[in-house]
């Protein structure tokens, strides 16, 4: 079964500052993709980043990144100097990859805050 | 940027009424999906729906729950009989498909579903 874990329930920074938002995942497939989706008040989810298992290459998009670590079955997320219009819930994912079948197990989020 | 899109944004039902939440999927995916999300929870997978049948649901998909695609078009999820605890935002998604890798889910803005 898979499983994403994001231990960080509730994150509070000061704008400007940075911060790294944890997840652990847990599958049984050799093959499977990672998200990480934003979730603003307004309530939609908001894609950012999907990443195949086979590409370890760290990523960077802007004040954005992400650290994928196989072999601690990490895919953290960093903001460098937040803003708060950062501030939302976000949502770690994996899915196995099941031709066509983006069936995602979602983590627990974590809401980040930043506070100006 | 062609994207999905629900209706309603929100319907409040009296418990044990039907209620049917309407999605448009981007035109040229082939597999679509509803996540339900209960309000501070994860988001959770429903079902996945391909070549105008259920190819995957949860656990929670249980016989109160039906998809369909009744034009070229919509992509439905009804609920047969409300119940206080379905009340939820509920995420229509579609994907494509690439050769065999899973494309990108893209979701909609989500259908806030209140059951009183």
């Amino acid at each position: 079964a898979q499983k994403v874990t994001q231990a960080q329930t509730e994150i509070s920074v000061v704008e400007k500052e940075d911060v790294t938002l944890d997840c652990v995942y847990e599958t049984r497939d050799t093959t499977y993709y990672l998200f990480w989706y934003k979730q603003p008040p307004s309530g939609e989810l908001v894609f950012l980043i999907r990443r195949n298992s086979f590409d370890e290459q760290n990523e960077i998009s802007g004040r954005y990144s992400w650290n994928f670590q196989k072999s601690t079955s990490s895919f953290n997320f960093t903001i460098t100097a937040s803003q708060v219009v950062d501030s939302a819930v976000y949502f770690c994912a994996l899915s196995e990859a099941n031709f066509g079948n983006e069936k995602l197990t979602f983590g627990t989020g974590t809401r980040l805050t930043i506070i100006p | 940027e062609p994207e999905v899109t629900q209706t309603p944004s929100h319907q409040v039902t009296q418990m044990g009424q039907e209620v049917i939440l309407r999605c448009v999927p981007i035109s040229n995916h082939l597999y679509f999906y509803w996540y339900r999300q209960i309000l501070g929870q994860k988001v959770e997978f429903l079902v996945s729906f391909y070549n105008n049948e259920i190819s995957e649901k949860s656990e929670i998909f249980d016989d109160q729950f039906s998809v369909e695609r009744p034009d070229g078009s919509n992509f439905t999820l009804k609920i047969r009989s409300t119940k206080l605890e379905d009340s939820a935002m509920y995420f229509c998604a579609s994907s494509e498909v690439v050769g065999l890798n899973t494309g990108e889910l893209f979701f909609g803005e989500g259908s806030r579903l209140t059951v009183l």
